[in-house]
């Protein structure tokens, strides 16, 4: 069971380049998200989804896309990328079992972004 | 705004005694409070979580205490071993779809 799976853990980007961060998941879990944490910083919310389908804003939107076909994909793109965006990003899932409410998120390991 | 405050960066314990780790809070519309570990490197991981409507929540080693009126949670690790050095984020959720919100986070080294 490999969890949640972010590609690349690395990566470098010139401003004004594109990319996407891809986020897989295995667990079937309905809900997905992904955060952003800059150093001294706790973790920031950028997008999230409730399901395939369906996704809004979190905290700290600006400069990114997310889209959902698939309960198992949640890929973030980077539009124009900028200094600003050097941080490293966290891509989450969560899955509220029927009569347990569980809050706790799978995270997976992390995708460091440097833009210069 | 930070609505989820840990206001010691870094701690150090002797292996064997208590790590008390703390957090403070200022929505009141909080319902659920987190914990998480994270090593280098690596995603945080999920340790130990508490209702509002309840003040303790124990799992082996870990405990969390809330105290609503003073909008304060702790976590305690006992006995406190190397292995646990780790930041630790405190997080809290609000509202619909399990949005959290997470503190800065607190480097806890464990000496053996």
């Amino acid at each position: 069971n490999a969890g949640v799976t972010q590609t690349p853990k690395f990566r470098i980007l010139k401003i004004g380049q594109s990319m996407t961060l891809q986020c897989t998941q295995d667990m079937n879990h309905n809900y997905m998200y992904w955060y952003r944490q800059d150093p001294g910083m706790g973790l920031k919310l950028i997008y999230y989804s409730v399901g395939a389908g369906i996704t809004d804003k979190g905290e700290v939107p600006n400069g990114y896309n997310v889209s959902r076909s698939t309960t198992e994909d949640f890929p973030l793109r980077l539009e124009l990328a900028a200094p600003s965006q050097t941080s490293v990003y966290f891509c989450a899932s969560s899955y509220p079992q029927q009569g347990q409410i569980n809050y706790g998120y799978t995270f997976g390991s992390g995708t460091r972004l440097t833009v210069v | 705004d930070q609505q989820v405050k840990q206001n010691s960066p870094s701690l150090s314990v002797q292996e064997g005694r208590i790590s008390i780790l703390n957090c403070d809070y200022t929505n009141s519309m909080f319902d659920y409070f987190l914990w998480y570990k994270k090593y280098p490197a690596e995603g945080p991981t999920f340790l130990i979580s508490i209702s509002s409507i309840k003040d303790k929540n124990e799992d082996g080693r870990f405990t969390v205490f809330l105290n609503k009126s003073a909008k304060h949670l702790s976590l305690h690790i006992v006995p406190s071993q190397p292995g646990d050095s780790a930041v630790y984020f405190c997080a809290a959720r609000s509202g619909g779809y399990q949005k959290v919100t997470f503190g800065i986070g607190t480097k806890l080294q464990v000496i053996p």
